[in-house]
């Protein structure tokens, strides 16, 4: 069964602190990992990745697909109170011969000042 | 491009009533998901759905739930007989081929 998991399911941390969320997969004929963050609203999209060990950076946040290891890490450095939220992950996979896309339950994130 | 639009927001029904959710995808999308959301849990997938036909429904439970995409409107998630326990979010996803997606605003069912 196709499954992905995210680590840990919560973290609490004080501003200025980094973090690193993983993911990781068992999923039929991989095709791409999402990252999205959620607040109290619908998730907005972070990350795509394709390729093993690209780094992709947006501003604080960053993130790595490694498909050996069949994960990925989201890295928030100095991190703020704003960045407190759900991250989902989530693996393009073609179970059926169609797409899919598949969501770990998310890690929660609280940042206190 | 208007974004994946979904309503209503809100909606608040009596036990035993029926709820019926639209989404209305992006244009040119002709996939669409629908999750699930429990207060404090991650997204829990539903079901996935090409315009008339649905694709996979595993995620779907067994009864009152229903889910379509017809050749022409919205796609429609519909709870009969709703229950205080179908109280959630319910988030629509639509893509142009089946990943990548993005997501509408969501719609809080309110069992009371």
């Amino acid at each position: 069964e196709d499954k992905v998991v995210q680590s840990p399911l919560s973290l609490v941390v004080h501003e200025g602190d980094t973090v690193t969320l993983n993911c990781s997969y068992e999923v039929t004929n991989f095709r791409s990992l999402l990252w999205y963050k959620q607040e109290k609203k619908a998730p907005t999209f972070l990350f795509m990745l394709t390729s093993s060990g690209i780094e992709k950076k947006s501003g604080r946040l960053s993130s790595i697909l490694d498909k050996k290891e069949l994960s990925s890490i989201l890295n928030i450095t100095a991190t703020q109170t704003g960045d407190s939220a759900f991250y989902l992950c989530a693996v393009e996979a073609r179970p059926y011969n169609t797409d899919k896309l598949i969501f770990g339950t998310g890690t929660r994130l609280q940042v206190f000042p | 491009n208007a974004g994946v639009m979904q309503n209503p927001r809100h909606l608040v029904r009596r036990r035993g009533q029926e709820a019926r959710l639209r989404c209305s995808p992006m244009k040119g999308h002709s996939h669409v998901y629908w999750y699930r959301q429990l207060p404090e849990e991650g997204l829990k997938f539903m079901v996935y759905l090409q315009k008339e036909n649905i694709i996979d429904e595993s995620g779907m439970p067994k009864e009152r739930f229903s889910a379509e995409f017809p050749k022409e409107g919205p796609s429609i998630l519909r709870i009969q007989q709703v229950v205080r326990g179908d109280s959630a979010a319910y988030f629509c996803a639509s893509s142009p081929r089946g990943g990548g997606a993005f997501f509408g605003q969501g719609t809080r069912l309110t069992v009371v």
